[in-house]
């Protein structure tokens, strides 16, 4: 399986953007990038999936590179409900069904 | 929607003991998750079914651990006997289909297992 580096913390200001990245040098062609969060005390939850392009939802963005060996998921405004372990993860299309392993993550903490 | 229902939330047992967590998808998938976590390991998947037919379930610890879906609305993970070292939060997650990387997975709230 591919495999995924994420710093293991990081730290914000309330009101600043955020910018999480994650390499992933090597990622197959068939590979999705996926990120999910995980709140306090609560199961994980889906944030942004992409595959070459850069994608932008209600709650982030993914900034994909060119060459797809990293990506960066950017929260444009971190509010304290932001405070989380965010995953990223890749889903091969074709050799894992739907299954998601997660790595360690990175804990995000949000300062007032 | 009620999303991924687990029960129980939580629950405390004596080793040696049978527990069983149980879980309802969401209303229309037809995959399901069962995933276990811990500090030391992290967020690691048990097993996963697709149409209520195990696909893989390679990551069951040892034959202590068992799970079944009997029908497409209801699932459980059942341990015993039960260690301390089964100590958990179990997670339930189901998403719509299985070979297409984009469907997402909703996960339930868990149920925190403690064996004393």
């Amino acid at each position: 399986d591919a495999k995924t580096t994420q710093p293991n913390s990081m730290e914000s200001n309330e009101e600043e953007p955020v910018h999480l990245p994650c390499n992933h040098s090597t990622i197959s062609g068939t590979d999705y990038i996926h990120w999910y969060r995980q709140l306090p005390s609560q199961g994980p939850e889906y944030v942004i999936h992409g595959l070459t392009s850069n994608v932008n939802n209600r709650m982030a963005s993914l900034a994909i590179a060119e060459d797809r060996k990293s990506s960066t998921l950017i929260l444009h405004r971190a509010t304290l409900r932001d405070a989380a372990v965010y995953y990223c993860i890749l889903r091969d299309r074709y050799n894992q069904g739907g299954k998601l392993i997660f790595g360690q993550g990175t804990e995000l903490s949000v300062k007032p | 929607d009620a999303g991924v229902i687990q029960s129980p939330r939580h629950e405390v047992t004596e080793m040696g003991q049978e527990v069983t967590l149980r879980c309802k998808p969401i209303s229309g998938h037809n995959s399901l998750f069962w995933y276990r976590q811990t500090m030391m390991r992290g967020l690691e998947l048990l097993i996963y079914f697709n149409n209520n037919v195990p696909i893989d379930d390679s990551g069951m610890p040892e034959d202590r651990f068992s799970a079944k879906m009997p029908n497409a609305s209801f699932s459980t993970l059942k341990i015993q006997p039960s260690e301390p070292r089964d100590s958990a939060v179990y997670f339930c997650a189901s998403s719509l289909g299985s070979g297409s990387s984009g469907n997402t997975i909703y996960f339930g709230e868990g149920s925190w297992l403690t064996v004393v």
